[in-house]
């Protein structure tokens, strides 16, 4: 079975500092990976995917990730932190094979320090 | 373009009573759509998800159901609602592509009290 796991319940990071989100990935057959972004009382917003071709995806906002399938890990980066950062942050896992079921990690809370 | 809309988007429910939450998706046909849970301080939990009008998938067992009864509604209810029950509510869907992105409604605040 496919599973997700994002480490660290809260990252804290200065502004201007680099931003890290973990996501490790359980998965018997290639995935397709996905960061989703939620701030305070919204519905989820897609940051980036990961589908094929490409393992370095960008995507909004700066955020970008990596897929390494020898690692079974799809890390959030962002260079420079910026106070709107702050959010929730999702990272999921849709297996190859199915066309309707994707599972989220339980989720990471990304504060900003001034 | 494609929308989402889910309501109500907050409600107070006591204990033991009926729960119906709406989410209708425009713009599209035949979508997958999806109900999430988000407890307080947890992560998204998927509760049900349907491929197509009538077809509902579970994914754990509880006090909710699903119902599909057009295309593009997605109904979840409950008869007698629980404390356990309270949390946050997404309605979701996406493309009947493998491939394809999951999109979120804005989300509907349930307490139960």
């Amino acid at each position: 079975a496919q599973s997700v796991t994002q480490l660290g319940s809260h990252v804290s990071v200065s502004e201007g500092a680099l931003v890290l989100l973990r996501c490790n990935y359980s998965s018997s057959v290639p995935p397709y990976l996905f960061w989703y972004v939620q701030y305070p009382n919204q519905g989820l917003q897609l940051l980036l995917k990961y589908t094929t071709g490409a393992t370095l995806v960008k995507g909004i906002n700066g955020f970008e990730a990596e897929f390494k399938k020898s690692e079974t890990s799809f890390h959030l980066t962002k260079p420079s932190a910026h106070m709107s950062d702050a959010a929730e942050y999702f990272c999921a896992v849709r297996k190859y094979s199915s066309a309707s079921k994707i599972i989220f990690g339980s989720g990471t809370r990304l504060s900003i320090r001034p | 373009s494609q929308t989402i809309h889910q309501w109500p988007a907050t409600l107070v429910q006591p204990v033991g009573s009926p729960l119906s939450l709406e989410c209708t998706v425009e713009g599209t046909s035949n979508p997958n759509l999806y109900w999430y849970r988000q407890a307080a301080g947890r992560g998204l939990q998927l509760l049900f998800y349907s491929v197509g009008i009538g077809q509902i998938s579970s994914e754990v067992p509880q006090n909710l159901s699903a119902s599909r009864p057009q295309d593009r509604q997605f109904i979840l209810s409950s008869k007698k609602l629980l404390l356990s029950d309270s949390g946050f509510y997404l309605c979701a869907w996406s493309e009947p592509l493998k491939e394809n992105t999951i999109y979120f409604g804005e989300g509907s605040w349930l307490t139960v009290v």
